[in-house]
């Protein structure tokens, strides 16, 4: 594979239930983004990691964690899921400054 | 606090024709990164036009061109000669400068985005 890849492609969940979206990239790349699309809304970062064993909160981190135990991993997981987070999610990644590489993202709608 | 505003919801063009989408910015940095995005029925996120807040120059890339204009805080995107694979939603983006280091990277802010169809 090249580039980042999101699992799963979409889930409808229900509410309440823990859920994690899983992204890999193996470009090597130190950074990576969560970010979720809503429509009249763009894109809001969610949480980011500039480097393995780091993480920082974005705009809109509540309700979210993540983790970055490794440069390859940076799954997302949301501990008790609300419709209000029903979405598109992306992951992105970073090797330079101003670049970013986006994911092919996850559709997922809590009920 | 940045802010993005894209104040087309939607757009149209007929192909082979000109089109321009605005965006305008709110920051109080002076160096930064705009950035124009297309999001295909693909889903996938392309980028298609970076510029850099220091330069005085407009970016162009092929049939895509700013125009970009610092002090009114306005980065538009001209797409001439449209073509039906332009139909997309198209995002402008900020980016404040990151800094220096090799451990420094940019977080982007994006606008609402624009649906931009070009009709045949």
């Amino acid at each position: 594979i090249a580039g980042i890849t999101q699992a799963p492609t979409s889930q409808i969940l229900a509410a309440g239930r823990r859920m994690t979206l899983r992204c890999t990239q193996d470009m090597r790349h130190n950074a990576m983004y969560w970010y979720r699309q809503d429509l009249g809304l763009g894109l809001r970062l969610i949480h980011y990691s500039n480097t393995a064993g780091t993480t920082g909160k974005g705009e809109v981190p509540d309700g979210y964690s993540v983790s970055r135990a490794n440069t390859d991993d940076f799954p997302l997981t949301l501990a008790s899921a609300v419709p209000s987070q029903t979405s598109v999610y992306f992951c992105a990644s970073s090797d330079r400054q101003w670049e970013q590489y986006f994911g092919p993202g996850t559709r997922l709608t809590v009920t | 606090a940045q802010t993005v505003t894209q104040s087309q919801p939607e757009m149209s063009v007929q192909e082979a024709e000109t089109v321009t989408l605005s965006c305008t910015y709110d920051t109080s940095e002076n160096n930064y990164y705009l950035f124009w995005y297309k999001q295909p029925p693909s889903r996938q996120m392309i980028l298609v036009i970076r510029q850099e807040a220091y330069k005085q120059q407009n970016a162009t890339e092929n049939r895509f061109s700013v125009n970009f204009q610092k002090a009114a805080k306005s980065f538009s995107l001209k797409i001439s000669d449209s073509q039906l694979g332009d139909t997309a939603m198209y995002f402008c983006a900020f980016m404040k400068w990151p800094g220096a280091g090799g451990t420094s990277y940019g977080k982007l802010t994006f606008g609402q985005g624009t649906i931009l169809t070009v009709h045949p």
